[in-house]
């Protein structure tokens, strides 16, 4: 496809249960970004990956929180031992480096 | 401590009547301003950039001022229509980590026919 591909689109989980969240990339598009929204919030930053530099995990809120990426390939986001605070729209951006980011659809989480 | 501030967090505008849209922000490194657009259940979709070096970015209907000294810019469409009904993003970036986009908290624009 043409654009940045998220899935699940939605995903409901019981508090404690580990969820992992998948970004397909665009061809060409060498840095991707994990971002969330939670309600009333803003766009947070969560992790940044750059071709097969380490990646920049400084705004993973906790140890609960990893993602991995192989090379310029699908990213998965991964929370171990969900909580209600997790609760959010989990957003995947792609890029070429400098210049805007283009977003997918996201993936509406809900912890219960 | 948030860097890149959206003070209002709702406008409603006339059709046809221009829309404004303000940012604020605090960190004197960043160097490029983007606007972003976001419909419900979709993810933000680039709208228009303005580096530094510029004061003003015009493509069509929509047109971003930036007063560096002020740290402030804004979005101005016009003439606004029921289609631009969403919340924009505001966000920024430069400096050590010039990749990673700082945003607002966005701002939901109702644009009544």
């Amino acid at each position: 496809g043409a654009g940045v591909s998220q899935s699940p689109s939605n995903k409901v989980t019981e508090k404690g249960k580990d969820v992992e969240l998948r970004c397909d990339p665009i061809s060409g598009h060498t840095a991707l970004y994990w971002y969330r929204q939670r309600l009333g919030q803003g766009l947070e930053f969560l992790i940044y990956f750059q071709g097969n530099s380490a990646p920049d995990k400084s705004g993973l809120p906790s140890d609960r929180f990893s993602a991995e990426r192989t090379g310029e390939s699908v990213s998965t986001l991964t929370i171990q031992r969900t909580q209600q605070e997790d609760s959010a729209v989990y957003l995947c951006a792609e890029s070429r480096v400098d210049t805007e980011a283009f977003f997918g659809q996201g993936t509406r989480l809900t912890v219960v | 401590d948030q860097q890149v501030k959206q003070n209002s967090p709702s406008l409603s505008v006339q059709e046809g009547r221009i829309s404004i849209l303000n940012c604020d922000y605090t960190n004197s490194m960043f160097d490029y301003f983007l606007w972003y657009k976001k419909y419900p259940a979709e993810g933000p979709t680039f709208l228009i950039s303005i580096s530094s070096i510029k004061d003003k970015n015009e493509d069509g209907r929509f047109t971003v001022f930036l007063n560096k000294s002020a740290k402030h810019l804004s979005l101005h469409i016009v003439p606004s229509q029921p289609g631009d009904s969403a919340v924009y993003f505001c966000a920024a970036s430069g400096g050590a980590g010039s990749y990673q986009l700082t945003f607002g908290k966005g701002t939901k624009l109702s644009v009544i026919p």
